[in-house]
């Protein structure tokens, strides 16, 4: 069965700072993986995804991802962060065949100070 | 022309009440799905249908029923709402099966007194 970890429930940066969120998955197989972003009272958007080919990925709002299958991480990066960048951020994982599900990491929530 | 809607957006209700969530999605998308998102913000998987056809049932309480009338709909019944049943319900919809990107709804905060 799939499963995320990551491991920082609460980041704090300053605004203008570089960031780094963690994402650690189990899955036996070659995975399928997301980041979504959910700011406060709102749903979810799909801020990037890895299905295969290069590992390092692009994604919206100048976020980018990079896949390490030695590690089992997909590690968000963002090289400057803006006050608008507060919010929950999760990352996600579906199998590769089968019903699709999202199996989603605990959440990273990242505070900006100004 | 929102995505995929949810109604209704909040809903506070008692105990041992029913209740349904309605969900909508206009992108054409063969596959919905419905999310819980508990206090602590984990959100899991509950149901799954591909053109109307139930393909995930994750070890739900029969108290919860889903119903597809049509591909672009996926509604959610509760009967005899618990207190424990309060959450957020994420409605999302994918193209079709398979490692495909899910679009998310706004989210229905349920609240049961």
């Amino acid at each position: 069965a799939q499963s995320v970890t990551q491991p920082d429930i609460h980041i704090t940066v300053s605004e203008g700072a570089s960031l780094e969120l963690r994402c650690n998955y189990s899955y036996g197989a070659t995975p399928y993986l997301f980041w979504y972003v959910q700011s406060p009272g709102q749903g979810l958007q799909l801020l990037l995804k890895y299905f295969s080919g290069d590992t390092l990925v692009q994604g919206i709002k100048g976020f980018e991802a990079e896949f390490k299958r030695s590690q089992s991480s997909f590690n968000l990066r963002k090289p400057s962060v803006h006050w608008s960048d507060a919010a929950e951020y999760f990352c996600a994982v579906s199998a590769a065949q089968g019903a699709q599900k999202l199996v989603f990491g605990q959440g990273t929530r990242l505070t900006i100070n100004p | 022309d929102t995505a995929v809607s949810q109604t209704p957006k909040y809903l506070v209700t008692q105990m041992g009440n029913d209740k349904s969530i309605k969900c909508e999605q206009n992108l054409g998308h063969d596959t919905m799905y419905w999310y819980k998102q508990d206090s602590k913000k984990f959100l899991k998987i509950m149901f799954s249908y591909n053109n109307k056809e139930l393909i995930i049932n994750e070890t739900v309480p029969n108290r919860f029923s889903p119903k597809s009338p049509d591909k672009a709909h996926l509604n959610l019944h509760i009967n005899s709402l618990e207190l424990g049943d309060s959450a957020v319900y994420f409605c999302a919809s994918s193209h079709r099966q398979g490692p495909e990107t899910q679009y998310f709804g706004p989210g229905t905060r349920l609240l049961v007194l």
